[in-house]
């Protein structure tokens, strides 16, 4: 099993350019999530999906859209770049159940804004 | 608002003692407390999963306890060695399944 990938690894945008992220996880979790790593902030949930076909706001998703048209991917989009949103992006997933829920992390893509 | 406090923010030790690292929480309806190590410019690996019913789990030389009542968990990890050092994150997981970090502890451990 490959557990969770995400591609690409490495990004160079300019800004106000466009991209996607694809997040994608072989374990048949039903709970997939995008978080972005800045230096001194920690993780931050950006958006998150409890089910294909299903999407929900995190703590900052302002500037990202997301799709979860199959239950194995899980897309994060910038339609307008911004140096902002330089950070690291790391996808998760997780089933959860009776209060369990451990969260397995991808590893990471770093994208840069200039 | 929700937080995590990870205490200290910093830490090296010599190879071979024991150590704790601290996390404490605001909110006491969390479902499950999970401690990640993330080592330099990597992603996150899973170490231990308490769930809110239970007080501590143990992996090899890591044991993890949770307090709901006092918003605390800890961290410990016997014998330590340079293999240890990391980044050591602390998160509790809310009702939709999202989980909220701490910044973390950077951990050196020194042969």
């Amino acid at each position: 099993n490959a557990g969770v990938t995400q591609t690409p690894k490495f990004r160079v945008l300019k800004t106000g350019q466009s991209m996607t992220l694809l997040c994608a996880q072989d374990m048949n979790h039903e709970y997939m999530y995008w978080y972005r790593q800045d230096p001194g902030m920690g993780l931050r949930l950006i958006h998150y999906s409890v089910g294909e076909g299903t999407t929900a706001k995190g703590e900052v998703p302002d500037g990202y859209n997301v799709s979860r048209l199959k239950k194995q991917n899980f897309l994060l989009g910038l339609e307008s770049a911004a140096p902002s949103q330089t950070s690291v992006y790391f996808c998760a997933s997780s089933f959860l159940q009776g209060g369990y829920n451990e969260q397995f992390f991808g590893p990471g893509t770093r994208l840069t804004v200039l | 608002k929700q937080e995590v406090t990870q205490i200290p923010a910093a830490l090296s030790v010599p190879e071979g003692e024991n150590l704790v690292l601290n996390c404490s929480f605001t909110d006491s309806a969390i479902y499950n407390l999970q401690w990640f190590r993330q080592d330099p410019g990597k992603g996150l690996t899973s170490l231990l999963l308490i769930q809110s019913s239970q007080r501590e789990q143990t992996s090899g030389r890591l044991n993890a306890s949770l307090d709901k009542s006092s918003g605390r968990s800890t961290l410990y990890i016997a014998a330590s060695q340079p293999g240890d050092s990391a980044t050591y994150l602390c998160a509790y997981g809310g009702s939709q399944g999202n989980l909220i970090f701490g910044k973390g502890t950077k951990l050196s451990v020194k042969p």
